[in-house]
């Protein structure tokens, strides 16, 4: 079993606020990672698909960091705002055609007024 | 596209009683994946298909779950007999070409499965 960590588990910041988030998972065999968003009662879905050590992605204002070697991720959002409020999963692949997704249990993030 | 889609959306059934779910994946896509979602485990994967093929059914309960792909376009997970503890949210989702390592999977809308 894969062993992913994301922390904090729950934030809660207010509207203007930028906030970070964890994400740590084993090293070896790494092949990519994945950051889904997750609204209530919504399905999720994508946000990014990292690679590379040292990858950096950006999709308006949240972005997000790789680093392979030490098997940790971080996603940054700037200026957060109330529709931020979601819990965010990472989920690493390991290397083999026949590997899956194991996602962290999440960051639940609330963004109030 | 309509996205993946799930069916029943919603299903309450007695203990004992044999459950299925549904899912139709996006045209084109050749993975399907089956989770299930609960408080206590978060977001787990049960099963995979590569073009109709169960590639990893490792997170299967037990073998009160089964799961088919008769063809690209839908798929089934079927519980006998259900129990309350399978109470849960089930997804399925589809990816394009899961070998590819940028490749993301695309979640259907769930069903709340509730179990008395």
């Amino acid at each position: 079993i894969l062993n992913v960590e994301q922390s904090p588990q729950s934030l809660h910041v207010q509207e203007g606020d930028s906030t970070n988030f964890t994400c740590s998972f084993p090293s070896s065999n790494f092949y990519a990672l994945h950051w889904y968003r997750w609204e209530t009662a919504k399905s999720p879905e994508a946000l990014f698909v990292m690679t590379l050590n040292g990858d950096e992605k950006k999709k308006g204002r949240i972005s997000a960091t790789l680093n392979t070697k030490e098997g940790y991720s971080y996603l940054y959002i700037k200026g957060s705002q109330p529709e931020d409020s979601a819990t965010y999963l990472c989920a690493p692949k390991r290397t083999g055609t026949a590997s899956k997704l194991t996602f962290g249990t999440g960051t639940r993030l609330q963004v109030t007024l | 596209d309509a996205g993946v889609i799930q069916s029943p959306r919603h299903e309450v059934t007695e203990m004992g009683q044999e459950v299925t779910l549904r899912c139709k994946p996006i045209s084109g896509h050749n993975s399907l994946f089956w989770y299930r979602q609960t408080m206590m485990r978060g977001l787990e994967l049960l099963i995979y298909f590569n073009n109709n093929v169960p590639i990893d059914d490792s997170g299967m309960p037990e073998d009160r779950f089964s799961a088919k792909m008769p063809n690209a376009s839908f798929s089934t997970l079927k519980i006998q007999p259900s129990e309350p503890r399978d109470s849960a949210v089930y997804f399925c989702a589809s990816s394009l070409v899961w070998v590819k390592v940028t490749d993301t999977q695309y979640f259907g809308p769930g069903t709340r499965l509730t179990v008395l």
